[in-house]
């Protein structure tokens, strides 16, 4: 099994550009998760989904799309890239019925945005 | 809704000492807690989940954590550390019932080990 896996690894926008960081699980979990990463300020949840088809907002939403249209793949969409979204991206997923037992995270993307 | 407070940023021990840190957390009801360890350019791991049962919890590479409802707290513990145990570690916090799905990181602390 790969696990979890993003790409790109690492990635350079421009303020106003988009582009969407792909996640994909091959665990068959039906939860999976976006955090960002900042300095002093831990993972900070971005969107969730607790199966295909269904997702919710987390704790810092704005500025960030996702979809859930398969179990494996949870895409995360900036739509008009900021400065203020320059930050390390982990996905993750996880089993359970109520709420994941255990997240296991993919290696993180980069991004910066100028 | 769920939050948690670590409130130590940095953390130094000396290899062999004992380690303790804290993590303190808020929600009405009994939360499911993590606690998960993020060793230097690498992802997080999973060290020790709470979600019933057992108010003491082992985990891998020897952590073990406490669940005191009365002080709202998941302290991570380990009685001896080692140069390899130097990361930062977070402590997690995911409601109950529908909540269940929205894990809350704290702010990390970062451990460092004196030779």
């Amino acid at each position: 099994n790969a696990g979890v896996t993003q790409t790109p690894k690492f990635q350079v926008l421009k303020t106003g550009q988009s582009m969407t960081l792909q996640c994909a699980q091959d665990m068959n979990h039906e939860y999976m998760s976006w955090y960002r990463q900042d300095p002093g300020m831990g993972l900070r949840l971005i969107h969730y989904s607790v199966g295909a088809g269904i997702t919710d907002q987390g704790e810092v939403p704005n500025g960030y799309n996702v979809s859930r249209s398969t179990t494996e793949d949870f895409p995360l969409r900036l739509l008009s890239a900021a400065p203020s979204q320059t930050s390390v991206y982990f996905c993750a997923s996880g089993r359970g019925d109520r709420g994941p037992y255990e997240q296991y995270f993919g290696p993180g993307t980069r991004l910066t945005v100028t | 809704a769920q939050s948690v407070t670590q409130p130590d940023i940095h953390i130094t021990v000396s290899e062999g000492a004992s380690l303790e840190l804290r993590c303190n957390y808020s929600y009405g009801a009994t939360p499911y807690l993590f606690w998960y360890v993020q060793s230097p350019g690498q992802g997080l791991q999973l060290l020790l989940k709470y979600f019933s049962g057992d108010t003491l919890v082992q985990g891998i590479k020897g952590f073990e954590a406490e669940f005191k409802r009365s002080q709202s707290s998941f302290n991570l513990r380990k009685p001896s550390v080692h140069w390899s145990d130097a990361a930062e570690y977070f402590c997690a916090v995911g409601g109950s019932g529908s909540s269940a799905s929205k894990i809350i990181f704290g702010s990390g602390t970062r451990l460092s080990i004196r030779p």
